[in-house]
């Protein structure tokens, strides 16, 4: 199993630019969420799934959507970047009352 | 919200156990207690997760005592590669409500 996948890695962006940060996961988890986790700090909840169709909204939504079509797939999108939405984000997925696996994470700068 | 507090950093030295604790005091009936650990540049890694009293896996131990207020992560005999920023959690699973701290940065010395 290759877990949890994330991709970019690392991504660059201007002001005012859109892009999906996509996220997937072969273990057949129900549970999947979308953190962002700024220098020196802990992780904050952005949105998340509790399956396929399901999508809330976490501690910081502003500025990104979700879509949940499949049970393997979450991507994050970021409508209009902006530099504080510079970060690095982290994708996890868990099944319902478990530990959550975490991506490798997407370093983004937005200039 | 379960609101945790943790040390913000340690010290330790190899070969020593490193007991870390995190305050909830609002903590509710149906909420666990989860640790995670995470190393530079990488996301984090559960360690292990309980509801009361103690659980005890092949890396650590964790302690909670009867009112569930507090909890106390235990690693046994640290090494340099337990250098990392350990996260307490408290919440029910995936729910709105689960919130990571800004965690207690362990440093093991030689």
């Amino acid at each position: 199993n290759a877990g949890v996948t994330q991709t970019p890695k690392f991504q660059v962006l201007k002001t005012g630019q859109s892009m999906t940060l996509q996220c997937a996961q072969d273990m057949n988890h129900e549970y999947m969420s979308w953190y962002r986790q700024d220098p020196g700090m802990g992780l904050r909840l952005i949105h998340y799934s509790v399956g396929a169709g399901i999508t809330d909204q976490g501690e910081v939504p502003n500025g990104y959507n979700v879509s949940r079509s499949t049970t393997e797939d979450f991507p994050l999108r970021l409508l209009s970047a902006a530099p504080s939405q510079t970060s690095v984000y982290f994708c996890a997925s868990s099944r319902q009352g478990h530990e959550q696996f975490f991506g490798p994470g997407t370093r983004l700068t937005v200039l | 919200l379960a609101k945790t507090t943790q040390p913000i950093s340690m010290d330790s030295y190899e070969g020593q156990e490193v007991n870390i604790t995190c305050s909830h005091n609002n903590i509710a009936t149906n909420d666990y207690i989860t640790w995670y650990q995470q190393f530079p540049s990488q996301g984090p890694r559960f360690i292990i997760q309980g509801y009361k009293t103690k659980v005890t896996n092949e890396v650590a131990s964790l302690f909670i005592p009867a009112d569930r207020k507090s909890s106390t992560l235990s690693l046994p005999r640290v090494s340099l590669s337990d250098t990392a920023v350990y996260y307490c959690l408290v919440g029910v699973y995936n729910n709105n409500d689960m919130r990571f701290g800004a965690g207690t940065r362990l440093t093991v010395k030689p």
